[in-house]
């Protein structure tokens, strides 16, 4: 079975700092492209970032440019966000999702963390 | 930035009634367009990549079609458990956008 499970979400003051991990399974994590998707309450989805399979090339979103990191662990089958300088408008479920290709369509999901920025 | 308009925001429909849902993006993306729907408390998930092609073990019923710009999301006789909310997302260029929504409800 294929699964990613996220965690790492909760509380933060604005200003601060979370760290999201994703665990992967079921899949040979080294052979995909992987992202990190946000949707904040009620809202739409929105793209954070991007990591390829080997780690050497990223992307961001201009919202989060300079405060999100991307890595990942391919050893370890993990994905993980650091996220910095938080702001009340990062509030939100916060994915890691599976590309099928190169920056292409996300094809397995994880269930979610939620993060939560507020003084 | 590449934005993707979705249309309409909202729909009621029936039971075996047909949907559709169109994206217009700002600009040409090829077919580099895809569907995911949306439960409430769930995870999005895949239902058409590359603005056409199917995924395996999703319904036949939901069926994907367009280029360029323009680009359509169909649902032939809906179920009642194709309540959701559906986006569109493009994957063109360097960083990908999503549609703003269109939540569907029986």
């Amino acid at each position: 079975q294929v699964h990613l499970v996220e965690s790492g979400g909760g509380l933060v003051n604005p200003g601060g700092f979370l760290r999201l991990s994703c665990a992967a399974s079921g899949f040979t994590f080294s052979d995909y492209y992987m992202s990190w998707i946000r949707q904040a309450p009620g809202k739409g989805l929105e793209w954070v970032s991007y990591i390829s399979d080997s780690g050497s090339t990223i992307h961001y979103a201009d919202s989060v440019k300079g405060r999100f990191t991307i890595s990942r662990d391919n050893a370890e089958s993990a994905l993980s966000l650091l996220m910095n300088s938080l702001r009340v408008e990062d509030t939100a479920v916060y994915y890691c999702a599976r590309d099928i290709g190169i920056a292409s369509a996300f094809d397995i999901w994880g269930q979610g963390t939620m993060v939560t920025v507020s003084s | 930035e590449i934005v993707l308009t979705q249309s309409p925001d909202f729909q009621s429909v029936t039971p075996k009634e047909k949907v559709t849902i169109t994206c217009r993006a700002s600009q040409s993306i090829g077919s580099s367009l895809h569907w995911y729907q949306q439960k409430p408390d769930q995870s999005p998930k895949l239902l058409i990549k590359y603005a056409s092609q199917s995924i395996s073990g999703v319904p036949s019923r939901f069926s994907g079609s367009g280029s360029g710009t323009d680009f359509t999301l169909t649902i032939n006789s809906l179920e009642a458990e194709d309540a959701a909310t559906y986006f569109c997302h493009q994957s063109s260029g360097l960083r990908s956008t999503f549609g703003g929504g269109t939540k569907v409800e029986i």
